[in-house]
Order: structure tokens, then sequence, then C-alpha cells
């Protein structure tokens, strides 16, 4: 099957912690997304990357950090810095940027 | 940078009325994408509106695109309890997509 995967599914942290979340994908997609999404909300861009090695900050950068070492993986370090860490996270990923974009099931983080 | 603007934020009908959603932009487009996402889930791809004017049609969904690429709607007819869930337009910026802050559609059975 191919497909995004995300895990966990559910996360809680400590306040002060740095978190990662990993997001994967078999699709062959060039372009991958980090969206955070707060309730009754919208979607805003964390990060982007439209190629291995590359990476852009979206809307929202701040208190967060990505890496790109491979093209299936594009994990989302979401750090102490982060002001309000407590949301869902969405990681998609498109075959081109600005293209049809496949999302994950998201992860939802809580910090306490 | 751009902005998209989407109206209602929220609507409950009847299941068997109809429902339609705007969205507006503050820009041009190149073109217009729209997504849905139910309940717990994540955002699923609908459809990409590439042309001034453009209607496209999906069962009972239609969806179009301003002759001025600006603004674009989505309308259901004969609203279900299947269709419940959050609509999202996203309007392409560059190399990203900018979202509006989407419409939740509550389905009264």
């Amino acid at each position: 099957d191919g497909g995004i995967t995300q895990s966990p599914k559910y996360l809680f942290r400590k306040e002060g912690q740095n978190v990662t979340l990993s997001c994967e994908q078999n699709l062959n997609h060039d372009a991958m997304y980090w969206y955070r999404q707060d309730p009754g909300q919208g979607l805003r861009l964390i990060y982007y990357s439209q190629i291995v090695n590359d990476f852009q900050k979206g809307d929202i950068a701040e208190g967060y950090s990505v890496s790109r070492e491979k093209k299936e993986s594009f994990p989302l370090t979401v750090t102490s810095a982060q002001k309000n860490p407590t949301a869902f996270y969405l990681c998609a990923s498109s075959i081109g940027t600005g293209g049809e974009q496949f999302f994950g099931p998201g992860t939802r983080l809580t910090v306490l | 940078g751009q902005q998209v603007m989407q109206i209602p934020q929220y609507q409950h009908v009847q299941e068997g009325e109809d429902f339609t959603t705007y969205c507006n932009s503050s820009t041009t487009l190149s073109n217009i994408q729209w997504y849905k996402q139910r309940p717990g889930g994540h955002p699923v791809f609908l459809i990409q509106l590439v042309k001034s004017g453009e209607v496209k049609k999906q069962k009972r969904l239609t969806f179009q695109f301003g002759e001025a690429k600006k603004n674009s709607s989505l309308h259901i007819t004969a609203t279900q309890t299947t269709d419940v869930g959050t609509y999202f337009c996203a309007g392409k910026d560059g190399n990203k997509l900018v979202f509006g802050a989407g419409t939740i559609l509550r389905v009264k059975s």
C-alpha cells in the first residue's frame, strides 16, 4: 500500500521537552509539508521541503525544526521554544510543489 | 502574502437541504483545490480547478472557479449524513498552498 504514515497518533510531553514527530511516505513524492491545526481552525504551514536536503520555513516556523535527509522521511521537532505546542500536526506530500497533497493521519500532541 | 477567506465558518442543515461554501482570495489564483476532512480524520483531496469560469461536478458536488480566478464555491445538492465534515479551499501561492479556515458542515437526519 502506498501512503503517508505518521507516528505516534497521540503524544504527551511535559512542558520544556523537545519532541520529534515522524512522517514517512512511500509515494515517491518530492515535496513534503508540515501543518498545524488548532480546534476549529484551518491548516497553517510550518515547514515544507521541495527536495532532499532542502526545506523552507512556512508561516509559523518559530519553535519548530525539520530535516530532510531522505526522500521518504520528513521529521518535525517541536522544541521547548514553541510557546503553545498543543495541537494536531499533519504531514503531507505531493508530486511537485503546489499540487494535490496527500495527508497522513496526523499526530495529536498534548503538552502538559 | 496571499490570503484565502472562506465563509461561512459553520453551517448546520437538515438532511436533504443544499449547502454552499465560498472561498475568496486577495490575489488572482493560478489554481484552487478543495479538500474534505471528516471529524477526527485528515484532509482528503477532492478536486482542482485551473481555468477561469471552470465548473466541475462530482455526483452531488459542484465546484466553480470564478471568472477573475479570485473566488470559488462548492455546492452540495441534497446533503446526506455522509457529507458531514470540514471543507477547505486552498490556493496555490508559489511553491505552497494557502488554506482557507474551512467550513464545518453538520447534517441533521
